[in-house]
């Protein structure tokens, strides 16, 4: 089946850095990428939608200039927590939609820790 | 605005101890219902999609069923590997666009052997 990884697993950096998330579809081309934030116990909260060559677009109360998604080809995307601060820490999720199928499939999530 | 709400939050049963978990839904126009599994510190693991009402889908023990308003995953004689949380989604249509999900919180689900 379709593999989506996603890179750190977990990152821990100090309050005021940027911190940037890997998300690549292997061996299928994701024309859309979307990212997720899930805090404990709670359900995942879809940040935005990235789509390749384009600007991506935001949900509602997501701060764009804070997380700035790249989506350069049509198997990377990336999300850059810029100057973190410990309300950013949480779990990060990126998934992928196979071009042509309504099926998503998830990276393993990315926890972040901003001290 | 999409809504899902799953019931319950938290479910512990014996092994071999059949149940169902809940996914009331509302949703503008539904182009789709997920359900995954998502183990402690990974990413959620696609199980279903159902489409229409009256829809099934089964895989190993687990069955899902779809209704106008709500879905339920059905868990026949679980055993300790099925505990995890299980998530529910809908993917509504929007006229186009390639469409991220609105979950539920999940259920954890503890089967004890």
């Amino acid at each position: 089946g379709a593999v989506v990884s996603q890179h750190p697993s977990w990152v821990i950096c100090k309050s005021g850095t940027s911190v940037k998330i890997e998300c690549r579809s292997l061996d299928f081309q994701a024309t859309t990428m979307f990212w997720y934030r899930q805090f404990p116990k709670q359900s995942l909260m879809l940040m935005a939608t990235s789509n390749e060559g384009s600007k991506a677009t935001y949900e509602q109360g997501v701060e764009k200039d804070k997380f700035l998604i790249n989506h350069a080809s049509l198997t990377l995307s990336t999300l850059t927590v810029t100057s973190a601060h410990p309300e950013d820490s949480s779990f990060y999720i990126c998934s992928a939609k196979d071009y042509g199928k309504e099926k998503l499939f998830f990276g393993s999530g990315t926890q972040l820790s901003v001290l | 605005e999409d809504q899902v709400t799953q019931s319950p939050e938290a479910l512990r049963l014996q092994e071999g101890e059949s149940s169902s978990l809940n996914c009331s839904y509302t949703v503008s126009g539904l182009r789709g219902l997920f359900w995954y599994r998502q183990d402690p510190g990974k990413g959620p693991e696609f199980l279903f999609t159902l489409y229409s009402a009256g829809e099934e889908k089964e895989k190993e023990r687990l069955k899902a069923t779809l209704t106008k308003k709500e879905s339920f995953l059905h868990i026949t004689a679980p055993k300790p590997e099925d505990s995890a949380t299980y998530l529910c989604a809908v993917q509504a249509y929007s006229g186009g666009g390639a469409d991220g999900l609105t979950f539920g919180k999940g259920t954890h689900l503890i089967i004890q052997p």
